[in-house]
């Protein structure tokens, strides 16, 4: 079935560590945006890619980077987790040539 | 930058009755206003969208109204049920297909509808 899907769905780890969440999808999509969703709900984006070999920073500041190697992937990766980086990830694409935006499911990520 | 302020950030009905949320935005370029819903533990979905050459929209008991001269849109829903419950997003680009841009969101509403 063409989706968006992000792994892990949950994660909980230890400070210091190194992490990469990933998200895939299924529909053909050339652009891929990465949010960071507050407990407060609102939605920041922090990463996105118009195609292969091009990604932009976004409009929150993180200290995470990403990359595009492949039009289906689009991996975030943090080098070292902090307990400020506890939060919900979003995954987002959407087709060129329309406007509709799709989210993957999300990774709820907890830094101790 | 595009900003879009959204209100209420919290709304309380009952089943049956209407809900209306409302956001605005500064770019008098944007031509794009999607509206998203977001359920507890679930992703956000898109539930209608309109383009700056439309007035108003509608799907079912769902409709959203767009002002481009006042710079503002407005999502309305009505018999409310409570499976409606969730938060809404509201959100503004200058995309129209093909083009390179970004979703800009509002804060979100939680819209609670009690039985």
């Amino acid at each position: 079935e063409a989706d968006i899907y992000q792994t892990p769905r949950y994660l909980v780890i230890g400070t210091g560590k190194k992490i990469t969440l990933e998200c895939s999808q299924t529909m053909g999509h050339d652009k891929m945006y990465w949010y960071q969703q507050d407990p407060g709900m609102e939605l920041h984006l922090i990463h996105y890619s118009y195609g292969v070999n091009s990604t932009e920073k976004g409009d929150l500041s993180s200290e995470s980077t990403v990359s595009r190697i492949r039009t289906e992937h689009f991996p975030l990766t943090l080098e070292s987790a902090r307990p400020s980086h506890t939060s919900q990830y979003l995954c987002a694409s959407r087709l060129a040539v329309t406007d509709t935006q799709y989210f993957g499911p999300g990774t709820r990520l907890t830094v101790l | 930058g595009e900003n879009v302020e959204q209100h209420p950030s919290t709304l309380s009905v009952q089943e049956g009755d209407s809900a209306v949320i409302k956001c605005t935005y500064s770019d008098s370029a944007s031509n794009y206003f999607p509206w998203y819903k977001q359920e507890l533990g679930k992703r956000p979905q898109l539930i209608i969208d309109i383009r700056s050459n439309v007035g108003e929209k509608k799907d079912q008991r769902i409709a959203v109204t767009l002002n481009k001269t006042a710079k503002h849109f407005s999502l309305h829903i009505t018999e409310t049920q409570p499976e409606d419950s969730a938060v809404y997003f509201c959100a503004a680009s200058k995309g129209s297909g093909g083009s390179n841009y970004k979703l800009t969101f509002g804060k979100g509403t939680l819209l609670t509808v009690n039985p």
